[in-house]
């Protein structure tokens, strides 16, 4: 069975420019969430899902950043404009509830702003 | 918002020993998970324990769980250089997202 996939896996371009990631949860989950990894904050949550109608933005850190879920095979994560500081790996983790059950994850996008 | 806190920050040992890892947390929660994460991957689901349960087993790993102390410890017995990844525990506290702390690295060396 196929995981959560996501692309790109790396992904550099120069600041100010516009950003996407995608995201292809496992089918049949119905929770998806995003999530930034770095060294010194580890691992944030940044919104998530629940059949396709997002829950919870307060993790989303400014208005440049922007997520949709048109429907359930696939989100995106778009930052616009992107800056150096929002470099970081960026996950996406499907689960097929929101609670009360793990969370499958991609393998990441890792992202670098110059 | 709350946040599991793993101690140690890092850890290493050798093969064949055991590891323990501990996490602790703030306030009442639903359940607890421990994941692993491999140099370069996503997080791996290993274990989920409920607020109702003391301890569960899956190979190799045991977890326990102390609600009353809010807290949480993950034992691999027997390490194998395969083992070693950075391993984060999660809370759910309310039935909806989880909250990771920073995790804890556990390198083992042959």
């Amino acid at each position: 069975d196929a995981g959560v996939i996501q692309s790109p896996r790396h992904e550099v371009t120069e600041m100010g420019q516009e950003v996407t990631l995608r995201c292809k949860p496992i089918s049949g989950h119905n929770s998806l969430f995003w999530y930034r990894q770095t060294m010194m904050r580890g691992l944030e949550l940044l919104i998530y899902f629940n059949n396709n109608v997002p829950i919870d933005d307060s993790g989303m850190p400014e208005d440049r950043f922007s997520a949709k879920m048109p429907n359930a095979s696939f989100s995106t994560l778009k930052i616009q404009p992107s800056e150096p500081r929002d470099s970081a790996v960026y996950f996406c983790a499907s689960s097929s509830s929101l609670g009360g059950q793990p969370q499958h994850f991609g393998d990441g996008t890792r992202l670098s702003i110059l | 918002s709350q946040q599991g806190e793993e101690d140690p920050q890092a850890l290493s040992i050798q093969e064949g020993e055991n590891a323990t890892m501990n996490c602790s947390y703030k306030t009442s929660i639903n359940n607890l998970q421990w994941y692993r994460q491999n140099s370069g991957r996503g997080l791996v689901h290993l274990i989920l324990i409920r607020s109702n349960e003391r301890e569960k087993h899956s190979g190799r790993l045991r977890v326990t769980l102390d609600t009353s102390k809010k807290s949480s410890s993950l034992l691999i017995t027997a390490s194998r250089a395969a083992d070693t990844a950075s391993y984060f525990c999660a809370t759910d506290e309310a039935g909806t997202a989880l909250i990771f702390g920073k995790g804890t690295t556990l390198s083992v060396s042959s």
